[in-house]
């Protein structure tokens, strides 16, 4: 079965510090990657995505991603995190021939000043 | 930059009433979708539609659900006979379409459904 896993419920990172929330998957074929952001009260935010190409992305407010295609990773990174980095983060995988995303459980990012 | 409204913000409803769910996508979007959260568990893909009809859908989607695009600009995900475990917080969402570069979905801020 398609899966993605978010192996930590929760992640705490010093204000700063370089943090890393963890995503691994699961599907056949060549996944499309992304990573959203669910602030309080929110709706979901596009952060990157990974359709093809080189394998960092760089997206909104300072995220990047890897994609590790041996380990099946997509490992969401930022050098400096900030307290307004605080929120939830899903990892999600699209095929190429669906119209959905699958999602991960999330991610509780709580930075600390 | 655009957003995709919906409304209302919370819905309380008793078991077995219909609750119609709206949206209103950015304006120049082909690609909708439905997705739903329950409480403390992932966001699950509930129904996508384009060009006026479902593209696809998954197991949760079932005869008590429908989706209605009535009027070119509102979303619309209806239930006809709620049940106790279709309380959770329902997202619509919206994507241009067209090619990689608009795979990004826009979510809205979602309603929160109660069912008592």
């Amino acid at each position: 079965a398609q899966s993605v896993a978010q192996p930590e419920d929760q992640v705490n990172v010093a204000e700063g510090n370089p943090l890393t929330v963890k995503c691994t998957y699961s599907v056949s074929g060549n996944p499309y990657l992304f990573w959203y952001v669910q602030y309080p009260n929110r709706g979901l935010q596009f952060l990157l995505k990974y359709i093809t190409g080189d394998n960092l992305v760089k997206g909104s407010y300072g995220f990047e991603a890897e994609f590790n295609k041996s380990q099946t990773s997509f490992h969401l990174k930022k050098p400096s995190a900030l307290v307004s980095d605080s929120a939830l983060y899903f990892c999600a995988v699209r095929l190429p021939n669906t119209d959905k995303l699958i999602f991960g459980t999330g991610t509780r990012l709580q930075v600390f000043p | 930059e655009p957003e995709v409204t919906q409304t209302p913000s919370h819905q309380v409803t008793q078991m077995g009433q219909e609750v119609i769910l709206r949206c209103v996508p950015i304006s120049n979007h082909l690609y909708f979708y439905w997705y739903r959260q329950i409480l403390g568990q992932k966001v699950e893909f509930l129904v996508s539609f384009y060009n006026n009809e479902i593209s696809e859908k998954s197991e949760i989607f079932d005869d008590q659900f429908s989706v209605e695009r009535p009027d070119g600009s509102n979303f619309t995900l209806k239930i006809r006979s709620t049940k106790l475990e279709d309380s959770a917080m329902y997202f619509c969402a919206s994507r241009r379409g067209g090619g990689r570069t608009n795979e990004k979905l826009f979510f809205g801020s979602g309603t929160q459904l109660s069912v008592l």
